[in-house]
Formats: C-alpha cells, sequence, structure tokens
C-alpha cells in the first residue's frame, strides 16, 4: 500500500526561485530517503535523514523530517533548469528497508 | 565503473512471451531489490533478496519469478506476459538493514523499459 503522498503534485517555478516539496506518510519509519527522477531515466538518491533526525543539509538541498506530523520536505534552493524533473519521498518501515514511494512531484524549473 | 546496471534498457515483445530481465551490481551490497514503475509514475516494491535468499515478495504473481546466483546480480524472468506488465521495471541495491552503523540507501539501476503488445 501507498504510504508516502508527495505534495504539491507539479510545481513550476522560476530560475533562482526556491522550490519546497512535501512528504506526509502515515507510519511509523526507520528513515526517509528522496529521490530525483529526469524524464525517461532512473532514480537518483539524494537525502536520507533517518528517524532520530530533524534536518539535513546538502548543497542546495535541505530536508526536515518531523515525526510527530509524520512529514518531510525537501527545499530545493535557487533553483535551476537542470533541476526539472520528478521528486519522490521514500520510507524504509518494513525492517528488510524496502522502500515504500510516494506518487512525486514534477519540478519544472524554467529559465 | 557502473554501480548498478541493469539489462536489457528496453524490451518490447509479444503477449504470452517469456522474458527476462538482468541486473548486476558492483557496490558489494547484499541486498537487492526489484521495483516496478507503472505508467503513472507509481513505484512499488516487488522482490527483495538478501544474500541470495528471497525476504519480501509483495504479492507479485507466480509468472514472476527472481533469481539470484550470487549476491551481485538479481535477475527477474517474466513468463506469460501479459499487457498490464507494461512498466519500467528498476533494480535496486543497499546494504543489509539489519547491519548496525551502515548507510540504507539504496542505488537504483537506469530501468528496463517492458512494453507488451
Amino acid at each position: 500500500s501507498q504510504q508516502g503522498e508527495e505534495d504539491p503534485q507539479a510545481l513550476s517555478i522560476q530560475e533562482g526561485e526556491n522550490a519546497t516539496m512535501n512528504c506526509s506518510y502515515k507510519t511509523s519509519i526507520n528513515n526517509l530517503q528522496w529521490y530525483r527522477q529526469n524524464s525517461g531515466r532512473g532514480l537518483v538518491h539524494l537525502i536520507l535523514i533517518r528517524s532520530n533526525e530533524r534536518e539535513k543539509h546538502s548543497g542546495r538541498l535541505r530536508v526536515t523530517l518531523d515525526t510527530s506530523k509524520k512529514s518531510s520536505s525537501l527545499l530545493i534552493t535557487a533553483s535551476r533548469a537542470a533541476d526539472t524533473a520528478s521528486y519522490f519521498c521514500a520510507t524504509d518501515n518494513s525492517g528488510y528497508s524496502t522502500l515504500t514511494f510516494g506518487k512525486g512531484t514534477m519540478l519544472l524549473v524554467s529559465p | 565503473d557502473t554501480a548498478v546496471s541493469q539489462t536489457p534498457k528496453y524490451l518490447v515483445t509479444q503477449m504470452g512471451n517469456d522474458k527476462s530481465i538482468k541486473c548486476e551490481q558492483n557496490l558489494g551490497h547484499d541486498t537487492m531489490y526489484w521495483y516496478k514503475q507503472d505508467s503513472k509514475k507509481f513505484l512499488k516494491i516487488m522482490f527483495s533478496y538478501n544474500n541470495k535468499e528471497l525476504i519480501i515478495n509483495e504479492t507479485v504473481p507466480n509468472r514472476f519469478s527472481p533469481k539470484s546466483p550470487d549476491k551481485a546480480h538479481l535477475n527477474l524472468h517474466i513468463n506469460s506476459l501479459e499487457l498490464g506488465d507494461s512498466a519500467v521495471y528498476f533494480c535496486a541495491s543497499s546494504h543489509p538493514p539489519s547491519l548496525a552503523d551502515t548507510n540504507p540507501t539504496q542505488y537504483f539501476g537506469p530501468g528496463t523499459r517492458l512494453t507488451v503488445l
């Protein structure tokens, strides 16, 4: 069954603006991972945040996790046209590390 | 120096045929997975293998049979293909979740786009 739900489903911004995507989930998790998928390509891992962490940074990416609200957010600062892709959150909650993916947010960054 | 590779990248075949997709990882991981991404981009776990043993089978029809000849390979064989099998299939690998202090990040292959006519 689906665990994560990303919001919004689609986001269109101009280069240089920040993009924020949210993810909500239903059950307790071991960790939450964000992935990027360019059109017709594979998944690229962005950030993993463990259940005992609240915030992580990687370059222009900032991820927060609020386990009390069962939600996470991905912030991309100073966006570029090359950031155009679908972004998925995935939760690891099975004990076997299988990931449950949300439906994704399609981000379009216009030059 | 590809981390997780899959072959073929594209597969077009007729209903009723049997086909295989191969996956190899050179990351030294013990755990491998198969995911299916449907036309609406929804990704769902199919199988999980740890050190060549099946751990998870998420109610996948038994026409799908994964085979792991060694821990670096997890192949997917599909019998009697149906129209609904058309999708993109992704292989992934990671360290086993039971190991403490390891990074549980999953690394994905480029995907195999299967089209059943």
